[in-house]
Parts: structure tokens; C-alpha cells; sequence
């Protein structure tokens, strides 16, 4: 059964600092992983994503794929308190347009 | 305006019932989809439809049908409700594709009791 790893379940940072998110997938196979970003009693919303090895910046989000270790992080620079929330990885099974999610990690970034 | 709504927020319900969960999209997607989030558990994708056709079906049980009357609704339907189906049920939309984002609707958090 394909799955998603996230650590840690929760990370406290001061603002400003940088936070660092990392995430497991069982398939290489997969087409594309995804960040999402989850508030209380809301739906997730798309950060960014990654098809390639390698990394991809998008403002203060850096995310950073192996394929071959099955490895993603998420970092978010200069974290402001705005960016407390649940942070959800996820991938697209290859063959299936289904995104299947890890647990997530409670962000809480003091101020 | 909200681009995909999910009605209603939120639902009580007692074991045994039915109930339906309606969810409309104005992104001009072609495909949708069901989610559940359920406590202490990951999101769990359970449906997706194209061109108003069931692409793929993770569900075990046939008591969860979507219904989809025109393009941007898809609907989903729970019969002989039980507590344990007590989650919240997000509906989302996306262009056709895995290599697409999914836009998630706000969620109808359902209480079986």
C-alpha cells in the first residue's frame, strides 16, 4: 500500500527562523509531490509542487526531491506567524489522478 | 467569491440514515473529486470523476455514491449511516490530469451519532 511519511508531527519555531519539513513516499513511480497548507476548519491549499530531482524556490518556500532516498523537504524561510498551520505532503500515483497524503506536520511559529 | 462550494458545513446525522453532500465548482475543471479527513487520520482520497464519469473508486463500501448531475457538481450520497463514517468530507477540482493542482473546497464535517 503507497504511503506517506512526515516528520516531525510538530515543529515550534521563533519568527524569523527557518523551518524544515521532510516527507517519505513508498513510490518512486509517482508523477508529482505536493505541499499543501491546511488552517483550522478549512480545506488544504497547494504551496507548491515538484515533478524533477532536485529543488525548486518559490519566494520563501524551497523544496528539495530525491527520487532515489524517496525524499522531499519543505522550507520555509523567514517564517512569520501567518505560517502557522498543518502542512500536508502528498503525491500523484502515477496511473491515477488520486493524491495520496501524509498525517502532516503542526507548524506553530512563535512571534 | 468561493470557487468550490461545499454545502452544508456542517451535519449532524443519526446511525442508520442517509444524507447528501453537495459540492459545486466554478474553476472550469473537468475533474472532481472526494476526500475524507477523519481524526487522526490522513486525508483519505475516496473518489474522481471526468467529464461527469467515475475515473477511480478507493471506497470499500457501495453505502458512498457520488452523483454527478451536471459538470461542476458532484455530489456524494452516504446511506446506513454509522458513527464511525464521522469525518469531514472535502470535495475538490482540477484540471484533467495527475500532474494538475487540486483545489480543495471548504469541507462539510459530518457528526454520526
Amino acid at each position: 500500500q503507497e504511503k506517506v511519511q512526515q516528520s516531525p508531527e510538530s515543529l515550534i519555531v521563533p519568527e524569523g527562523a527557518m523551518s524544515s519539513l521532510n516527507c517519505t513516499f513508498s513510490n518512486s513511480a509517482s508523477q508529482s509531490i505536493w505541499w499543501y497548507q491546511q488552517h483550522p476548519g478549512k480545506g488544504p491549499e497547494a504551496l507548491i509542487s515538484i515533478f524533477s530531482n532536485g529543488n525548486k524556490k518559490e519566494g520563501r518556500l524551497t523544496v528539495y526531491l530525491n527520487r532515489a532516498s524517496l525524499h522531499v523537504s519543505l522550507h520555509i524561510r523567514d517564517s512569520q506567524p501567518s505560517d502557522s498551520a498543518v502542512y500536508l505532503c502528498a503525491f500523484a500515483s502515477s496511473g491515477s489522478w488520486q493524491l495520496i497524503f501524509g498525517s502532516g506536520t503542526q507548524l506553530t511559529v512563535m512571534p | 467569491d468561493p470557487k468550490i462550494i461545499q454545502k452544508p458545513k456542517y451535519l449532524v446525522a443519526v446511525t442508520g440514515s442517509e444524507k447528501i453532500l453537495i459540492c459545486e465548482q466554478y474553476l472550469g475543471h473537468n475533474a472532481m473529486y472526494w476526500y475524507r479527513q477523519s481524526a487522526k487520520k490522513p486525508l483519505e482520497f475516496m473518489f474522481s470523476y471526468s467529464y461527469q464519469k467515475l475515473m477511480d473508486n478507493q471506497t470499500a463500501s457501495s453505502r458512498f455514491q457520488p452523483q454527478s448531475s451536471k459538470k461542476n457538481h458532484l455530489d456524494l450520497q452516504i446511506t446506513a449511516l454509522k458513527p464511525d463514517d464521522s469525518a469531514t468530507y472535502f470535495c475538490a477540482s482540477s484540471q484533467q490530469g495527475d500532474s494538475y493542482e487540486q483545489y480543495f473546497g471548504p469541507g462539510t464535517r459530518l457528526t454520526v451519532l
